[in-house]
């Protein structure tokens, strides 16, 4: 099963790059690595998605290894309009089945100004 | 914003009462999901949905029915609620991208207390 672990929390002041890292040591062949960014009293929001190497859009960054054991979100530059809770998501429900779909616990980010 | 409502968006029940939740979209999408949201636990799935009346069980299923009668409803029906299943409900919508159905968006979330 490729559940997922992350760090509790984390604390940036403003303007540095923030790195997130996610361990899914399980992960199968054929799933994407997704992350979600989730503020206060909202859903979940899709930030950016992978399988390997790097990927990189108007936001963030995903590093993800050769051996896809984990992978790393980075934000650069953050603001304090990015304090939230962020999730890694591994697993594809059309694929491997809707119980091997795992978001984990999430890592909090504090932007300090 | 994708178009996905849930209702109600808040309730109170007494524990042993049935409680359905609905989530409804209008962007056709194939996939639908129920997580439910706790402190310390992250998003968590109930069930899914790949179609009309297909659904699978996620990883917290028990005590937990779902329907699937057309594309745009996806309900969740607690049989019997308890205290434990007081929490905040999410519903999530995807479509194939060409490489993952894992882009999901979420709806704004149901708040339900069972006391």
């Amino acid at each position: 099963l490729a559940k997922t672990t992350q760090p509790i929390s984390m604390d940036s002041y403003e303007g540095q790059e923030v790195n997130i890292t996610c361990s899914h040591n399980n992960i199968a062949t054929n799933d994407y690595i997704t992350w979600y960014q989730q503020f206060p009293s909202q859903g979940p929001r899709f930030i950016i998605q992978g399988y390997k190497t790097k990927v990189t859009n108007e936001v963030a960054s995903l590093f993800i290894p050769a051996d896809r054991k984990s992978s790393t979100l980075s934000l650069p530059r953050v603001s304090l309009s990015d304090t939230a809770v962020y999730y890694c998501l591994v697993g594809d429900p059309a694929q491997t089945g809707a119980n091997n779909l795992f978001f984990g616990t999430g890592t909090r980010l504090t932007v300090i100004p | 914003d994708a178009g996905i409502t849930q209702s109600p968006r808040h309730k109170v029940t007494e524990t042993g009462t049935p409680v359905t939740l609905r989530c409804h979209q209008t962007e056709n999408h194939r996939y639908m999901y129920w997580y439910r949201q706790d402190p310390g636990h992250g998003l968590r799935l109930i069930h899914y949905s790949y179609g009309v009346k297909d659904t699978d069980k996620g990883e917290v299923s028990d005590g937990y029915s779902v329907s699937r009668s057309k594309t745009e409803d996806f309900l969740l029906t607690l049989e019997s609620a308890t205290s434990s299943q007081t929490s905040v409900y999410f519903c999530a919508i995807s479509e194939w991208t060409g490489t993952s159905i894992n882009e999901q968006f979420f709806g704004p979330g149901t708040r339900l207390t069972v006391l």
